[in-house]
């Protein structure tokens, strides 16, 4: 079956800078890769997804990128802000397959 | 409604004990799914509801768990015979699409925190 696995699973960055989360898949036919910020205390939401027919996609400061070949996907975030600090979860779907299959999580820390 | 509803939002129960949790899906979504997170960990799958099809159940940790939707709605995730070990945040989830070739946006509840003790 599919696996996701995620890192790192903790970053800390100085607020300003850029942070990268990376996420690799096993399945092949996968074809849906969103990305969910679970800020402390809070539920997880979704900030970003993406879909296996196209390599990019941005909204204002974060960015997701896909390489099937390689089989892994990444959040970008710049411009890294206090409130970017939360735990952030990747996931990964197939068409066979309604569950959506997910990292194990990135808490990210933004030193002021 | 806003959004998917969770209650109670905290339930403190003695080991032993069964406990109901609740989730009220956003109207319209025919997915539902339910998870289970302890403390500082990752999303933890439990089961499965698609419209009018037999609930996936592979993710329930054990037969003291098991869970059921109503009329396509209501869910209701019931423990039985509380352990310790199953104290955490138990996660609920709606979906407008889902199924072959169209996963959509997973909508969360605030999660109901579960205390065995």
């Amino acid at each position: 079956g599919e696996n996701v696995e995620q890192h790192p699973s903790t970053l800390s960055v100085q607020e300003g800078d850029s942070a990268v989360i990376k996420c690799t898949y096993s399945d092949s036919a996968s074809n849906y890769f969103p990305w969910y910020k679970q800020e402390l205390g809070k539920r997880p939401q979704l900030i970003i997804d993406i879909r296996s027919n196209v390599g990019e996609k941005k909204d204002q400061r974060i960015a997701v990128t896909l390489n099937k070949t390689a089989k892994h996907f990444s959040l970008h975030i710049t411009e890294t802000q206090p409130e970017d600090s939360a735990v952030y979860f990747c996931a990964a779907s197939s068409p066979s397959n309604y569950q959506l299959i997910w990292g194990a999580g990135t808490k990210l820390i933004i030193k002021p | 409604g806003a959004g998917v509803s969770q209650s109670p939002s905290n339930k403190v129960t003695e080991k032993g004990k069964d406990v109901e949790l609740r989730c009220d899906p956003i109207s319209g979504h025919t997915a539902l799914y339910w998870y289970r997170q302890s403390l500082g960990q990752g999303l933890e799958f439990l089961i499965y509801f698609q419209g009018n099809s037999a609930p996936d159940k592979s993710g329930l940790p054990s037969d003291r768990f098991s869970a059921e939707r109503t009329g396509g709605s209501v869910s209701t995730l019931t423990i039985q015979r509380t352990q310790q070990e199953d104290s955490a945040v138990y996660l609920c989830a709606s979906s407008l699409l889902a199924g072959t070739g169209n996963t959509g946006e997973l909508f969360f509840g605030e999660g109901s925190r579960l205390t065995v003790l």
